[in-house]
């Protein structure tokens, strides 16, 4: 079965500082990769996926992942952030091919201080 | 609709009532999914529908939680008999297929059992 680990479980940082959560799944196959953002009071929305091709994936607001399939990581950067990226970052994964549901890690809260 | 809208928002109970949640997907999304937030936690697969069909119901936690869905649209997720550990925000998302890219979510039932 699928797992999604993320290590940083609250993060906090000043305005323009660089920004990396880590995400490691455990699938030995071909995996698709999402991050999903839920800001303060909204719901949970698509930041940036990685199906194939080029491992360095862009996502909105500045946001990318590098996928590492020798790490079998998924880590977000973003090279400073805003007082407005303060959220809970959400990791996915799901294997590609069959039914299989996304699977999601905890989440890491990032709160961005002035 | 524009988007995945859940009902209620809030949902106070005591335990041992049963509870209703339900769920309306975009419309055209064959894919629906049901996820539970507990508190400090991440997403937890519940349930997922292609079309009218569930073909996986393995993450449901126990025979007190059903989910159905009719005509393609609507589904509803039942929890009889709550318990205490059955407080969490449950989540719904669909998509246009299940091998679609993202899900997009709901904003969610808080539901809190006393």
């Amino acid at each position: 079965a699928q797992s999604v680990s993320q290590h940083n479980h609250h993060v906090i940082l000043s305005e323009a500082a660089s920004l990396e959560l880590g995400c490691n799944y455990s699938y030995g196959g071909t995996v698709n990769l999402f991050w999903y953002v839920q800001y303060p009071g909204q719901h949970l929305q698509l930041l940036l996926k990685y199906f194939s091709g080029d491992p360095l994936v862009k996502g909105i607001k500045g946001f990318e992942a590098e996928f590492i399939k020798s790490k079998f990581s998924f880590n977000l950067r973003k090279p400073s952030v805003q007082w407005s990226d303060t959220a809970e970052y959400f990791c996915a994964v799901n294997a590609n091919s069959g039914n299989t549901p996304l699977v999601f890690g905890k989440g890491t809260r990032l709160s961005v201080i002035a | 609709g524009a988007g995945v809208s859940q009902s209620p928002s809030n949902k106070v109970t005591e335990k041992g009532k049963d509870v209703e949640l339900r769920c309306d997907p975009i419309s055209g999304h064959t894919a629906l999914y049901w996820y539970r937030q507990r508190l400090g936690q991440g997403l937890e697969f519940l349930i997922y529908f292609q079309g009218n069909s569930a073909p996986d119901k393995s993450g449901l936690p126990s025979d007190r939680f059903s989910a159905e869905r009719t005509g393609e649209s609507v589904s509803t997720l039942t929890i009889q008999r709550t318990q205490q550990e059955d407080s969490a925000v449950y989540l719904c998302a669909s998509s246009f297929s299940f091998l679609a890219p993202g899900l997009f979510f709901g904003s969610g039932t808080q539901l809190s059992v006393l």
